[in-house]
Order: C-alpha cells, then structure tokens, then sequence
C-alpha cells in the first residue's frame, strides 16, 4: 500500500546541535504538512509545502519538499529543550481522495541541556 | 469553541461492550477527520466528513466501527463489540474545508481507549 517513512526513528542531540529528519513517500504526494506533537500532547500544525522543490524557513527551521514530490526534510539549526518531541510528516497520496492524509510514524527529537 | 474538544479523554471498557466517543470541532470548521493513533506510531486515517457527508470511509478497520456527523458539527465514532486490539489514541482534526488538499488540520486531545 502507500506508505510515508520517517527516519531516523528517535534522535537525541546536545543543545545546540542541529537535527534533520527525513520523510520519504511510496508514492508522489499532493503535498507535505509537518506536524509536532509535544509529550503527551496532540498534533500541532508546523507547515504546509505544496509546490515540488519549495524550501520554506520558520525561524530555525527549515523545510524542504523534493523535486519529485515524494520525499522532505526538516532541519533544525541550534536545538533547544523546548524543540523536543516527535515531528509527523503527513500528505494525501497524489491518486487518492484529497482528505485522506497518510502519516508517517514521527521522528522523536530528545535535546540533553 | 476555540479549539477542537473530544470527550470522554480515557475510556476503560472490557472486550465486547461498545463505546461511544465524541468530537466537537472548530465552530467554523467544514472538514471533520478521525484517526486512530497507536503508541509511538503517526495517526492513522480512519473517515471524515464534509459537513454532514462521509465521502471516505476507507480507513475504518472493520464493521464493527461507524462515524457520523448528523448535523455537520459535532461527530460520534462508535465502536462495536470492543476487542483488545481497538486500544489506541482516537483523534479527532477539523479544517475550514476549503481545499481538503491543503487545509491546516486541527487536533483535539484525543481520547485514549483501553479495552480489557
């Protein structure tokens, strides 16, 4: 089936280190949303990247969608404790219905202080 | 309201009751979604609604489990006949629904179900 994978699974850095993750789709994706989900918390909105090889930044981050539209990163420059938790990428599947997002299994950022 | 509310936030039943969970979204909101998120896995599609239309229902994992938005507000996920491995986070997300491709979902807290 489609599948959206995330690597690496779980990544612990100093602060102040950078941190990257990667988001690869089985298929082309209509676009690519990235979420945060915080210890115990929900799902929150980071960004939505529509257009094949759009680069958008958010203070220290900075997120990237492949030419091909099947693969993204976010990349965190100088992380601080309050960067911890696990990052989602998430996108609707290029040939299905436009609501039904499939959504990787997270990459979990720990930041020793 | 001011964000998305889903109640009850634990349910404990025991294998074979059925369960009733709600979601009340965003007042404005057209677009309703409903995932089931396993520990330490992303949410996974299970429906959602436009208003009160359910144009995709292909992520339900059995019969056993319905969803419905009667009035295009508030939505209830049933599931019938509980067995142990219905025991997740269930998610609830609502966006404007102007353009399901593009639209910012917002998530609810999400009711984590155990059954036993």
């Amino acid at each position: 089936g489609q599948q959206v994978m995330q690597i690496p699974q779980y990544q612990h850095v100093q602060e102040g280190e950078d941190f990257t993750t990667y988001c690869n789709s089985s298929t082309t994706l209509s676009n690519i949303q990235w979420y945060k989900q915080r210890p115990g918390g929900h799902p929150v909105f980071l960004i939505q990247l529509v257009k094949s090889g759009e680069v958008k930044k958010q203070k220290r981050l900075t997120f990237q969608f492949g030419e091909a539209k099947k693969n993204s990163s976010l990349h965190i420059t100088a992380t601080q404790t309050t960067d911890v938790g696990t990052y989602f990428c998430a996108g609707p599947h290029y040939n299905t219905n436009a609501g039904k997002s499939t959504f990787g299994d997270g990459t979990t950022l720990t930041v020793k202080p | 309201g001011a964000g998305v509310s889903q109640s009850p936030r634990y349910k404990v039943t025991k294998r074979g009751q059925d369960v009733t969970l709600r979601c009340d979204p965003i007042s404005s909101h057209a677009t309703l979604y409903w995932y089931q998120q396993a520990l330490g896995q992303g949410p996974e599609f299970l429906t959602y609604f436009n208003y009160e239309a359910q144009p995709d229902k292909s992520g339900l994992p059995s019969d056993r489990f319905s969803a419905e938005r009667p009035e295009g507000s508030i939505s209830t996920l049933t599931i019938q006949r509980t067995e142990q491995r219905d025991s997740a986070m269930y998610r609830c997300a609502s966006s404007l629904g102007v353009d399901r491709s593009t639209d910012t979902q917002y998530f609810g807290p999400g009711t984590r179900l155990t059954v036993l």
